[in-house]
């Protein structure tokens, strides 16, 4: 069976800090994707990376950045520098090969507060 | 962009009612979706469809049908809406099963209340 999980319920920084976002995924499949989405308040999913299972390269996107390594089956998610705008519920999601089905995480509540 | 459009942000209903949540996309997506939410549990899948009129269950079928008519319109049913229904209710789209890789765009969600 396919798992993701994500250990930290809510998350609070100030402005400035660093933040980092745990995902750890099970899967026996050897093709699968992961995925990273945003919900700010007003409610809708907002899309922030794919990574395939044979790309393990890191990303970093402005002040995003994604670590993906297979050996602990982790996709974790770091903000830098975080900001206000930044406070939403983050969400990990875990999609087979040859499915479009995706598996969620519980999700992480981050507040920076100013 | 894509644009997936929920018919309402609100809603309150009552025990027994039956219950249609819409969904509408504008980007020709093969691939739709309806999904709750609820506090500490992430997302469900409901049901999913891969084209018009086809559907296939999620993980938590009971007590919902879906609907699909039309490729940009799929429907979300409660037969005879309980309590423990009450949640948010998001919607998505995909491209094809060909292209498995593409995320999924998600509407604003209806959060819905039954009494």
């Amino acid at each position: 069976a396919q798992k993701v999980t994500q250990a930290q319920t809510e998350i609070s920084v100030v402005e400035k800090e660093d933040v980092t976002l745990d995902c750890v995924y099970e899967t026996r499949d050897t093709t699968y994707y992961l995925f990273w989405y945003k919900q700010p308040p007003s409610g809708e999913l907002v899309f922030l990376i794919r990574r395939n299972s044979f790309d393990e390269q890191n990303e970093i996107s402005g002040r995003y950045s994604w670590n993906f390594q297979k050996s602990t089956s982790s996709f974790n998610f770091t903000i830098t520098a975080s900001q206000v705008v930044d406070s939403a519920v983050y969400f990990c999601a875990l999609m087979l090969g040859g499915a479009q089905k995706l598996v969620f995480g519980q999700g992480t509540r981050l507040t920076i507060n100013p | 962009d894509v644009k997936v459009t929920q018919s309402s942000r609100y809603l309150v209903k009552r025990t027994g009612e039956k219950v249609f949540l819409e969904c509408v996309q504008d980007m020709d997506h093969e691939n739709m979706f309806w999904y709750r939410q609820d506090p500490g549990l992430g997302l469900r899948l409901i049901y999913f469809s891969y084209d018009v009129k086809m559907k296939e269950k999620g993980d938590i079928p009971e007590g919902y049908s879906v609907s699909r008519e039309k490729k940009e319109r799929f429907s979300l049913i409660l037969e005879s809406a309980s309590t423990n229904q009450t949640s948010m209710y998001l919607c998505a789209s995909s491209l094809s099963l060909g292209q498995r890789n593409q995320p999924q765009h998600f509407g604003d969600g209806t959060r819905l209340s039954i009494l």
